[in-house]
């Protein structure tokens, strides 16, 4: 059973430049978050997406924007990108159903450089 | 306003001794409590998570987590520690049944010395 997958794997972009990246959510699971983890800090949500919508957003500023495909897998979009958005990039799966207590699966990670 | 806070960035602990991570938390509503470990390049990996009924709960790994209301604390505990399970751990909170966004605190270093 695969577990959440994310692509790719590192990434280099400069500043200006627009990125996506990639997640494949567990097998059976219909709901995809995404997080931003900067280095040595806890991850910040950014979005969840059910259904094809994004069901809840975190402080976010538009330049993050996110898609949900009815396989449920999922993309994250981040245009013009600033330095600051340097970070490791987390997608997390889970069952819909009991959705507030569920636990997510995580998948390892994109980690995103902005030069 | 949601938060977690882990009040340790490091705790240090011998093989064999018992081992407490702490998390403090606040929310408006009912708390959903989680405890994810996360190993040098690889996911978060869940290990227990406190929703309603028993204040003591049991997870992965020989983990147990205490949820204290009063207090509100979800200290992560276990009785004999391994040196395997040296590790950044990080304790989460959702905020009620129609909030589906985790707050995360800055995670806890631990590291078992042989």
């Amino acid at each position: 059973d695969a577990g959440v997958t994310q692509s790719p794997t590192h990434l280099i972009k400069t500043r200006g430049q627009q990125v996506t990246l990639r997640c494949s959510p567990k097998s059976g699971h219909d709901t995809v978050s995404w997080y931003q983890q900067a280095l040595g800090q806890g991850p910040q949500f950014i979005f969840q997406y059910y259904e094809e919508e994004e069901r809840q957003r975190g402080n976010f500023p538009d330049r993050f924007s996110g898609h949900q495909f009815p396989n449920y897998s999922s993309e994250l979009n981040v245009n013009a990108l600033l330095l600051g958005d340097s970070a490791l990039y987390l997608c997390a799966s889970s069952l819909e159903e009991g959705s507030s207590y569920n636990e997510q699966f995580f998948g390892p990670g994109t980690r995103l450089t902005v030069l | 306003a949601q938060s977690v806070a882990q009040p340790e960035d490091q705790v240090n602990v011998a093989e064999g001794n018992p081992l407490t991570v702490k998390c403090t938390y606040s929310v408006s509503g009912n708390p959903y409590l989680f405890w994810y470990v996360q190993y040098p390049n690889r996911g978060l990996q869940f290990l227990l998570k406190y929703i309603t009924g028993d204040n003591l709960v049991k997870g992965s790994y020989g983990f147990e987590a205490e949820f204290n209301k009063s207090q509100t604390s979800f200290h992560l505990k276990k009785p004999s520690a391994l040196v395997s399970d040296s590790a950044l751990y990080f304790c989460a909170v959702r905020d009620g049944d129609s909030n589906y966004q985790l707050i995360w605190g800055a995670g806890t270093k631990l590291i078992i010395k042989p």
